[in-house]
């Protein structure tokens, strides 16, 4: 089946520092990939997407490039902030059965 | 805006019971799916459905049941409670994929089911 692989666990950082949060996936399609972001006691919402191989996509401060050859699609920020504290979740899109498949997530925690 | 609505928001059930969660989306999306949230888990697919009155099986689904009656309503159901199926449940919705569109899920603001 489909699998996808994130940092592990929890990533603390300083505001204003940068981070990565990495994400490698196996599928037997050609994937749309997405990243979702849920901040505490809400729901999932999409932060970024993309299909083009090796085009760096970017939303609200935050950019990934997906390398197909490396089945990659990392999550990248220059400076966080302390709103950018949340669980991070990269997913493959099955465009045929239309269906994500989650990673485990990712937990952000920027101190002041 | 989307909207995907669930009731409850939060429950407590007894092991062996019956519980029923509700999802209703007024996004006019034909896709609309059932997932568990465990911590270390992430986000699992129990089931999905693409049409009213049919429904399709995810990656977790022993011990669920899914309805959907209604383009609009979609319905998950553990006949019998157990421990290991508290959780927090989020549904979503989506439109159909095609013609290199995006199907951005949209979720509701969970349930979170214990069971004791």
């Amino acid at each position: 089946g489909d699998s996808v692989t994130q940092t592990e666990g929890l990533v603390t950082l300083t505001k204003g520092l940068p981070v990565m949060l990495n994400c490698t996936y196996q599928t037997t399609y050609s994937p749309f990939l997405f990243w979702y972001v849920q901040h505490l006691n809400e729901a999932p919402k999409l932060l970024l997407k993309s299909s083009t191989d090796n085009k760096r996509t970017e939303h609200q401060g935050f950019y990934a490039t997906l390398h197909k050859s490396s089945s990659s699609f990392h999550l990248q920020k220059s400076s966080v902030q302390l709103s950018d504290s949340a669980l991070y979740f990269c997913a493959p899109h099955d465009s045929g059965y239309n269906k994500l498949t989650f990673g485990k997530g990712t937990v952000l925690l920027v101190s002041p | 805006e989307a909207a995907v609505t669930q009731s409850p928001r939060s429950k407590v059930a007894v092991t062996g019971g019956k519980v029923t969660l509700s999802c209703h989306q007024t996004n006019n999306h034909d896709y609309m799916y059932w997932y568990r949230q465990d911590t270390g888990h992430g986000l699992r697919l129990i089931h999905y459905s693409y049409v009213a009155d049919s429904t399709e099986k995810g990656d977790i689904p022993d011990g669920y049941k899914a309805s959907r009656p209604s383009q609009e309503n979609f319905s998950l159901i553990l006949e019998l409670a157990s421990l290991s199926q508290t959780a927090v449940y989020f549904c979503a919705s989506s439109d159909v994929t095609g013609g290199g569109n995006y199907a951005e899920q949209f979720f509701g603001p969970g349930t979170r089911l214990t069971v004791l």
